[in-house]
């Protein structure tokens, strides 16, 4: 069974820009977050998804926005990119969002995005 | 709000050697723990987590609810364990309009190991 996947793996932006990051979780899977990962913050959670829903959501700014279709695949979106948000950016899918600990999280690879 | 600390950011032992990687969490109710590995070039992945109480290439992990600690143990350290650790809370669920979400993983800052030949 293939992993989750993400594209694109490398991205290289200026400040001001807006980006577009994709995830593709395991078949079956309907549960999709997103974490950021930095050496200072370590890995901060995004967003979840469930079913085209936002269920839950960290302590981010509005820049940050997210949505899922209906065959389960995220999209994550950064408008106005700050140098700050060089991370980078994990996806992981589940299930379900049920209890975490009945349902492993499968992480992807990441997006490693740059912003000049 | 839940917090999970792992004091140590560098680790180093020897094969053969004791190691234990420690975690301590800050949570008012019932969490679940988890331990993340990620092996160099490799994605994130889970290593074991409290509720299943078993050993995953010879680590093991108790939770203590007294101490509010989850310490990462192997009594023999290998050269392929070292990677960095991630100790992995999942706590309180969130109730929107969309429903009851536990999705949410709070993550510790990680630990480096490093196991020399």
């Amino acid at each position: 069974k293939a992993g989750v996947t993400q594209t694109p793996r490398y991205l290289i932006k200026t400040r001001g820009q807006q980006v577009t990051l994709s995830c593709s979780p395991i078949s079956g899977h309907r549960s999709v977050s997103w974490y950021q990962q930095t050496p200072g913050q370590g890995l901060q959670f995004l967003f979840e998804y469930f079913s085209e829903t936002q269920r839950n959501k960290g302590n981010f700014p509005g820049r940050f926005s997210g949505r899922q279709f209906s065959n389960s695949r995220s999209e994550m979106n950064v408008s106005t990119l700050e140098l700050g948000d060089s991370a980078l950016y994990l996806c992981a899918s589940s299930w379900t969002s049920g209890r975490a600990g009945k349902d492993e999280q499968f992480f992807g690879p990441g997006t490693r995005l740059t912003v000049l | 709000a839940q917090r999970v600390t792992q004091p140590e950011k560098l680790l180093s032992v020897f094969k053969g050697a004791p190691v234990e990687l420690k975690c301590n969490y800050s949570y008012s109710g019932s969490p679940e723990l988890f331990w993340y590995v990620q092996y160099s070039r490799q994605r994130l992945q889970l290593l074991l987590r409290h509720i299943s109480r078993e050993s995953i290439k010879g680590f093991t992990a108790d939770l203590n609810k007294g101490e509010t600690s989850f310490h990462l143990k192997k009594p023999f350290a290998q050269e392929e364990d070292s990677a960095m650790y991630y100790c992995a809370l999942s706590g309180l669920p969130t109730t929107n309009a969309g429903g009851t979400s536990y999705g949410k993983l709070t993550f510790g800052q990680g630990t480096i190991l490093t196991v020399h030949p």
